[in-house]
């Protein structure tokens, strides 16, 4: 398997301009985890989502983020509009649920967010 | 609150100097405590699961251990290519909650 594949790699762009980060995670999985990682707070859950479906997104900074997983192949997180504040690396990662039991989660190469 | 407190930040060691990074957490209900290394520019690569109080993972030079109150990882004769950031995280018992906590991470740095 491939493992979690992010896209793009790398985003530059300018304060106000939208933000578009892509994920699919491996397939079989059906949790998708979305992560921001910044010097200051470390690894920050941002939202996740089961068989598609958002359960908690209570780590979503404010209203210009917003996620969507339209099947179980891919996921969109969306930054409109970007400020220099959202620059940081963000993570997807993904599992598969075991009855009762946490497993590990699997994560991407992330995408490296520079908001000028 | 859930909290979880990783020990020293940064660690410096020579190659063949066995030293333990540590893994503090208070949390209600703990589901399974995780490590994993990250090296710089990717993700971070899972290195074990622990359950309950006792278990003991091996894995090449790394041994990781879990008490009710702490995780230690411990490392034997490291060599450079342990260098790394190892970051360690906790599942907690909470409804249908999947999210992990994770530590600030413990900055490893092996020298040849």
């Amino acid at each position: 398997d491939a493992g979690v594949i992010q896209s793009p790699r790398h985003e530059v762009t300018e304060m106000g301009q939208e933000v578009t980060l892509r994920c699919k995670p491996i397939s079989g999985h059906d949790y998708l985890f979305w992560y921001r990682q910044t010097m200051m707070r470390g690894l920050e859950l941002l939202i996740y989502f089961n068989n598609n479906v958002p359960i908690d997104d209570s780590g979503m900074p404010e209203d210009r983020f917003s996620a969507k997983m339209p099947n179980a192949s891919f996921s969109t997180l969306k930054i409109q509009p970007s400020e220099p504040r959202d620059s940081a690396v963000y993570f997807c990662a993904s599992d598969i649920s075991t009855s009762g039991k946490y497993n590990e989660q699997f994560f991407g190469p992330g995408t490296r967010l520079t908001v000028l | 609150e859930d909290q979880v407190t990783q020990s020293p930040e940064a660690l410096r060691l020579q190659e063949g100097e066995s030293s333990s990074l540590n893994c503090s957490y208070t949390v209600s209900g703990l589901r399974g405590l995780f490590w994993y290394r990250q090296d710089p520019g990717k993700g971070p690569e899972f290195l074990f699961t622990l359950y309950s109080a006792g278990e003991e993972k091996e894995k090449e030079r790394l041994k990781a251990t879990l008490t009710k109150k702490e995780s230690f990882l411990h490392i034997t004769a490291p060599k450079p290519e342990d260098s790394a950031t190892y970051l360690c995280a906790v599942g907690i018992s909470s409804g249908s909650a999947r999210q992990l906590t994770f530590g600030s991470g413990t900055q490893l740095t092996v020298l040849p």
